[in-house]
């Protein structure tokens, strides 16, 4: 069964305070590792998609990295608008479905 | 395109009441899926559809059935309403292969 752990559960951040947030992962055949941004009282939101080991996607204030066993999000110099729930799935080789972790809360102070 | 969209936004169930959440979108996917979400535990798969006609069992199905008679409706019934149900329901569509999900806005559940 796919597994998806994510760490910490909460991270609260100072603007410019760069940081990374953890998902440790475990499936059989890995076909994707998806990240998500989720807003308060809204669905996910689709941020990136990693495909094998070392691939690296960046967006904005955010990058995304892979290895066999996790991938790490890289926020550098936060905002206040980074403040969200980040989550992390991943699919399955010959599998339909996205197993997901239970997130990270990010909190940015001004 | 209006992309996934979930009705209602909020509903409240007395026990053993029974309800539909209804769940379409416009974007032509092939793939639709229902999650709920509790705080501390994630997003959990409770039924997918892989096309009209298909469903199946995800890792929460209990007490929720589903159909799919069309490409663009996947609706959620609950058959009799318990307060382990209270949570916010996501549907989310996809194309085939490994595209990513998209989401619709939920509907938080409350069942007294």
């Amino acid at each position: 069964e796919d597994q998806v752990t994510q760490s910490p559960e909460a991270l609260r951040l100072q603007e410019g305070e760069s940081s990374s947030l953890n998902c440790s992962y475990t499936v059989s055949g890995l076909r994707g590792l998806f990240w998500y941004r989720q807003d308060p009282g809204k669905g996910p939101e689709f941020l990136f998609t990693l495909y094998s080991a070392g691939e690296e996607k960046e967006k904005e204030r955010l990058k995304a990295t892979l290895t066999k066993k996790e991938s790490f999000l890289h926020i550098t110099a936060p905002k206040p608008e980074d403040s969200a729930t980040y989550l992390c799935a991943v699919q399955a080789q010959g599998d339909y479905k996205l197993s997901f972790g239970a997130g990270t809360t990010v909190t940015v102070r001004a | 395109n209006a992309g996934v969209t979930q009705t209602p936004k909020f509903q409240v169930l007395k026990t053993g009441q029974s309800m539909t959440l209804q769940c379409a979108q416009d974007m032509n996917h092939e793939y639709m899926s229902w999650y709920r979400q509790d705080p501390g535990m994630g997003l959990r798969l409770i039924h997918y559809s892989v096309g009209a006609g298909i469903t199946d069992q995800g890792e929460v199905p209990n007490g929720y059935n589903v159909s799919r008679s069309t490409t663009e409706d996947f609706p959620l019934r609950l058959l009799s309403a318990a307060p382990s149900q209270t949570s916010v329901y996501f549907c989310a569509s996809r194309r085939r292969g490994d595209s990513p999900l998209h989401f619709g806005n939920g509907t938080r559940l409350t069942v007294t």
